[in-house]
């Protein structure tokens, strides 16, 4: 198993412009988040996706969109990037919405915004 | 907002030493307590999810006690080595809600 995989790993953009986090896990885990985490902030959660076709906001959804289509993949977007979203990016997943399973996390993006 | 509280913010021991730190975390509604390793340039790998009031759960050198009632976990480590440097991070649910996470607890061993 792959776990879960992100991509890319590092990623330059300029303000305005759009792009999009890959996240995928080969577990059949039902539920993916993803995170920001930045110094002195811990991780915080973006969105976070129950099932495919099913998504909810976490604490910092502003700026960006996420889709489920699919058990695997869990994309984030960025709509119009702006230098407060530089950030490094996890997603995760877990077996269950049921949050006595823990979290597996992917490697991470970083991402700056100039 | 949910707080979940972890102290220090940051600790340096001697090797050998042993050490632990606390997160604290809202009493009522208590659901399960993550925690997880995080080495630099890594990511966070779980170490424990705890769910019952007076759980211990132990693996190798580092284990941990959960107090629901009074909203508190202690993570220990016995004989730290530098290879144990890293934040150790923990998160709190109130059941079919998301894991809100603290800030963390960096540790630094020194040989």
């Amino acid at each position: 198993n792959a776990g879960v995989t992100q991509t890319p790993k590092f990623q330059v953009l300029k303000t305005g412009q759009s792009m999009t986090l890959q996240c995928a896990q080969d577990m059949n885990h039902e539920y993916m988040s993803w995170y920001r985490q930045d110094p002195g902030m811990g991780l915080r959660l973006i969105h976070y996706s129950v099932g495919a076709g099913i998504t909810d906001q976490g604490e910092v959804p502003n700026g960006y969109n996420v889709s489920r289509s699919t058990t695997e993949d869990f994309p984030l977007r960025l709509l119009s990037a702006a230098p407060s979203q530089t950030s490094v990016y996890f997603c995760a997943s877990s077996y269950s919405r049921i949050s006595s399973y823990e979290q597996y996390f992917g490697p991470g993006t970083r991402l700056t915004v100039t | 907002i949910l707080n979940v509280e972890q102290s220090p913010q940051s600790l340096h021991v001697q090797e050998g030493d042993s050490t632990n730190f606390t997160c604290s975390f809202p009493s009522s509604n208590f659901y399960a307590l993550h925690w997880y390793r995080w080495e630099t340039a890594k990511s966070p790998e779980a170490l424990f999810v705890m769910t019952l009031n007076g759980d211990e759960k132990k693996k190798g050198r580092i284990s941990a006690t959960l107090n629901t009632k009074e909203g508190y976990s202690y993570l220990y480590i016995k004989g730290s080595q530098p290879e144990d440097s890293a934040t150790y991070l923990c998160a709190f649910t109130s059941g079919n809600t998301p894991l809100v996470f603290g800030k963390g607890t960096r540790l630094s061993v020194i040989a």
